[in-house]
């Protein structure tokens, strides 16, 4: 089955230190793979998108992504968080004409 | 360009009472069109995709529907709300194959239902 999994719902860091949001994807070939952030009350905003260009792909706001296929790995990583990155992030992967979301990760910036 | 437009943002109905969210994408054809809705404390979920006029595929059984009457319309429905329907609809579409935007998958700001 196609699945995309973050695997933590929650991340706390302290401003300026690195972020790491783990996202990880199922499939018998590589998807599509995007991360999009969404702030309180707000609509999602795409942040990057993967797709099979280079592996390591630049986004928004300072965020970069690794596409590991031998990992089947997605992780969003970032080298100092901001208190404007609270926010929860979504990982999300295009099979086809599907489109799957992970759960969400919802990341805290500690002052 | 495209744009995505998708109304009402906020709505409070009460149990039992109909639903209709609309949404409408300009500047594109034949895109893929979904509704997705996040529930409090939860992620986004898939309810529906189309790739197509009239062609409705349901990811989530539940007391909504949706229907594209036309190419770049597709609504969100409910005959009688529950609860349990509360959260944050998005629609979303992506361009078809021959669209150069096809990975790219564009949001509506969204519509916040609160059923009381």
């Amino acid at each position: 089955a196609q699945s995309v999994t973050q695997l933590d719902s929650h991340v706390s860091v302290s401003e300026g230190t690195p972020v790491l949001l783990r996202c990880n994807y199922s499939s018998s070939y590589s998807p599509s793979l995007f991360w999009y952030v969404q702030h309180p009350n707000k609509g999602l905003q795409l942040l990057l998108k993967y797709t099979s260009a280079a592996t390591l792909v630049k986004g928004i706001n300072g965020f970069e992504a690794e596409f590991k296929k031998s990992e089947t790995s997605f992780h969003l990583t970032k080298p100092s968080a901001h208190m404007s990155d609270a926010a929860e992030y979504f990982c999300v992967a295009r099979y086809g004409n599907k489109l799957v979301f992970g759960a969400g990760t919802i990341l805290r910036v500690k002052s | 360009s495209q744009t995505i437009h998708q109304w009402p943002a906020t709505l409070v109905q009460p149990v039992g009472s109909p639903l209709s969210l609309e949404c409408t994408v300009e500047g594109t054809s034949n895109p893929n069109l979904y509704w997705y809705r996040q529930a409090a404390g939860r992620g986004l979920q898939l309810l529906f995709y189309s790739v197509g006029i009239g062609q409705i595929s349901s990811e989530v059984p539940q007391n909504l529907s949706a229907s594209r009457p036309q190419d770049r319309q597709f609504i969100l429905s409910s005959k009688k709300l529950l609860l349990s329907d509360s959260g944050f609809y998005l629609c979303a579409w992506r361009g078809g194959t021959a669209d150069p935007s096809g990975n790219t998958i564009y949001f509506g700001e969204g519509s916040w239902l609160t059923v009381v």
